[in-house]
């Protein structure tokens, strides 16, 4: 059974950083191009960020560029997200999916003073 | 970036119905293109990849179609648990984009 369980969120303050982490298990996580996507309360679907299977090609929403940082550890069946600088507008739930086709339940992530 | 649009924005509809709803993107995209579905309060799931190849999981009352900017999502019979958000999102090009979503309510 495909799992993927995100963890990390949480209520913090503007300009502070943050790492989102996924543990992935029953599909071949080391071979498998893994994506995040959120969602701002009440709104839509935000596609994120990708990487491939060695983490040797990224792909960034242009508005997080800079701020955010894709990586992995296929040892651990893990995904993560960097996120600096934390602002207001980050506040959502991160998803984490395998190919887009299998998707966790999220982590929420609130940035406020 | 490519543009993706939605048609209705939400539809009321009754059980048993027949449901279409129709996503376009500003630019040729092929077929690749999904639909999603989210339930209140719930992760997205995966219903169609390829504009329309459904899902393992998913019924045989969810056909999708379209090729290059037009598309469209066919829920037939609709049941119950079919009330929910849809949104299609393309992986054509980077960065992907989703739909802004139709809600389909009772």
């Amino acid at each position: 059974e495909v799992q993927l369980v995100e963890s990390g969120g949480g209520l913090v303050q503007p300009g502070e950083s943050l790492r989102l982490s996924c543990a992935a298990s029953g599909f071949p996580f080391q071979y498998s191009w893994m994506d995040w996507v959120r969602q701002a309360p009440g709104k839509g679907l935000e596609w994120v960020a990708n990487i491939n299977q060695d983490g040797s090609e990224k792909y960034f929403l242009g508005s997080v560029k800079g701020r955010f940082t894709i990586s992995r550890d296929n040892a651990k069946n893990s995904l993560y997200l960097q996120i600096n600088n934390l602002r207001a507008e980050d506040t959502a739930i991160y998803y984490c999916a395998w190919a887009l086709n299998y998707w966790g339940q999220g982590t929420l992530l609130t940035v406020s003073a | 970036d490519i543009q993706m649009t939605q048609s209705p924005s939400s539809l009321s509809a009754s059980v048993g119905d027949t449901v279409t709803i129709t996503c376009r993107a500003s630019q040729g995209i092929r077929s690749d293109l999904c639909w999603y579905q989210q339930r209140a309060g719930k992760a997205p799931k995966a219903l169609i990849y390829a504009a329309s190849k459904l899902q393992s999981w998913v019924p045989s009352r969810f056909s999708g179609s379209g090729f290059g900017t037009e598309f469209t999502l066919t829920i037939s019979s609709l049941q119950p648990e079919d009330f929910a958000t849809y949104y299609c999102l393309q992986y054509n090009y980077y960065p992907r984009t989703f739909g802004p979503g139709t809600k389909v309510e009772i």
